[in-house]
């Protein structure tokens, strides 16, 4: 059974940098084909993908939002890092992260975790 | 930048059957994934590589996917799914999801 938990600050302060860790279980990162994003989802609006790590170590980014994003794993404690910085209130959301598959040329969010909510006030 | 364009509320009767568009240029030639969100839960996948369903999701749940516009189609369509969906495909490692449409049953 694949298991997925986001954790972090609840509350974060204009300019500061927020770190938020995806501890699963389940699965391994060093399998090949698998990988994890990050997705958040501000009150009431849709959902926006951050950035995706995959078991080779690449990894990709929001073009908007790339100067500000680092995704990191540990593969031997099953977790992997998002840290984003100066932090702004447009940034207050709901952050998930994602088991995501690659099959062929195809990648699919296949397991979510419950989500963290990130609100950034001074 | 790749949009994606779903429209924002679909209604539809017990028991009918209920189609929900994504709409992008030459999203025929990309793999769409559909995402089931009810209110205060974590997204579902109810599609992926554009016609699969993962183990769990119940038959009446189909997608297609052709030119310019993938559709998520719910045969027979029951209360329990009313929900938002969001459409979501790749454009060069970048994951793109739709504005969201809200599904009403009523």
């Amino acid at each position: 059974q694949v298991t997925l938990r986001e954790s972090g600050p609840a509350v974060v302060k204009p300019t500061q940098t927020l770190t938020l860790t995806c501890s699963f279980t389940g699965f391994s990162l060093s399998t090949s084909g698998m990988c994890v994003s990050w997705i958040r989802q501000p009150p009431g609006k849709a959902l926006e993908w951050l950035a995706r790590i995959d078991w080779d170590d690449d990894k990709y980014y929001n073009t908007s939002l790339k100067t500000r994003l680092t995704i990191s794993k540990d593969t031997s404690k099953n977790q992997v890092v998002l840290t984003m910085t100066n932090m702004d209130p447009v940034d207050t959301a709901t952050y998930y992260c994602a088991r995501t598959l690659k099959d062929g040329s195809a990648y699919s969010f296949t397991d979510w975790g419950q989500g963290t909510l990130v609100t950034v006030s001074s | 930048s790749y949009n994606l364009t779903q429209p924002p509320s679909v209604s539809v009767s017990p028991g009918q059957t209920a189609s929900i568009t994504c709409s992008g240029d030459k999203l025929g030639h990309k793999y769409t994934c559909w995402y089931q969100q009810k209110p205060g839960q974590s997204p579902i996948t109810v599609i992926y590589e554009d016609t699969k369903r993962p183990s769990g999701i119940p038959e009446r749940f189909s997608g297609s996917n052709s030119g310019n516009t993938a559709t998520l189609t719910i045969s027979g369509t029951q209360a329990m799914d009313e929900a938002d969906y969001y459409c979501q495909a790749w454009d060069t490692n970048t994951a793109i999801f739709g504005g969201g449409t809200k599904l009403t049953v009523l």
